[in-house]
């Protein structure tokens, strides 16, 4: 079993949809988890970290479910911009990430 | 803040070159870089972790003596691609790691990427 899985997708969806991402670890002691998105052929930029709480920042929603072992992200309101692949990243002890594969988003007009 | 750059942005050379690829934390000390190399439509793949003034920690089948790290400082990382291989082409990443006592959370912060291309 890979260390941090996601479905690669991609999810098509319209403009205006509501859309769901999620990622499983398989590590019960990781300690901190990010989700990053890259436009094609660029770098992964920081969307936003995942706390046990739960955090928000406009349209995007991040929670944690460390029971089940899986992240989400859920973005409300789908913009033509938030095209993109969607990583999930889990880090240890050691703060060595793990990333996922990726999940590719496309939103269509 | 928390940028970081990287440099040359694209490179193409003959085969056999030696390529230099430099890893800067502009506005923060890092506590550790990373390099990373991505093939196209291939999730990012974990090269070494590196530390500044100790030797880098290579991933299972990455060639230490192919790939040499450099970390001279809190700032600066360079890979070195030795005696490089068409099959060496791809977009090499870095990122560099800040501790966020807050939370106590490692970020990390990519570099824009560097395209090698090896005829």
């Amino acid at each position: 079993r890979k260390e941090v899985e996601q479905d690669p997708g991609p999810f098509n969806v319209p403009e205006g949809a509501t859309v769901a991402f999620n990622c499983t670890y398989s590590n019960s002691a990781s300690q901190s988890f990010f989700w990053y998105r890259q436009d094609c052929r660029k770098e992964p930029k920081l969307l936003m970290s995942v706390y046990s709480s739960g955090n928000e920042d406009g349209r995007f929603t991040a929670q944690l479910n460390r029971a089940s072992q899986y992240i989400s992200l859920l973005i409300r309101d789908s913009k033509l911009s938030d095209s993109a692949t969607y990583l999930c990243v889990v880090t240890g002890g050691s703060y060595i990430p793990t990333f996922g594969r990726g999940t590719s988003l496309i939103v269509h007009p | 803040g928390a940028v970081v750059s990287q440099h040359p942005s694209w490179v193409i050379c003959k085969s056999g070159t030696s390529v230099k690829i430099e890893c800067r934390s502009l506005d923060f000390q890092a506590t550790t870089m990373f390099w990373y190399r991505q093939f196209p439509k291939q999730s990012l793949m974990l090269m070494a972790t590196s530390n500044e003034g100790s030797k880098a920690t290579y991933e299972q089948g990455v060639e230490k003596d192919k790939f040499l790290i450099n970390h001279a400082s809190l700032t600066l990382s360079t890979l070195t691609v030795t005696s490089a291989h068409p099959e060496d082409s791809s977009f090499y990443i870095c990122s560099a790691s800040m501790f966020k006592l807050a939370g106590k959370t490692e970020t990390q912060y990519f570099g824009p990427g560097t395209r090698l291309l090896v005829l």
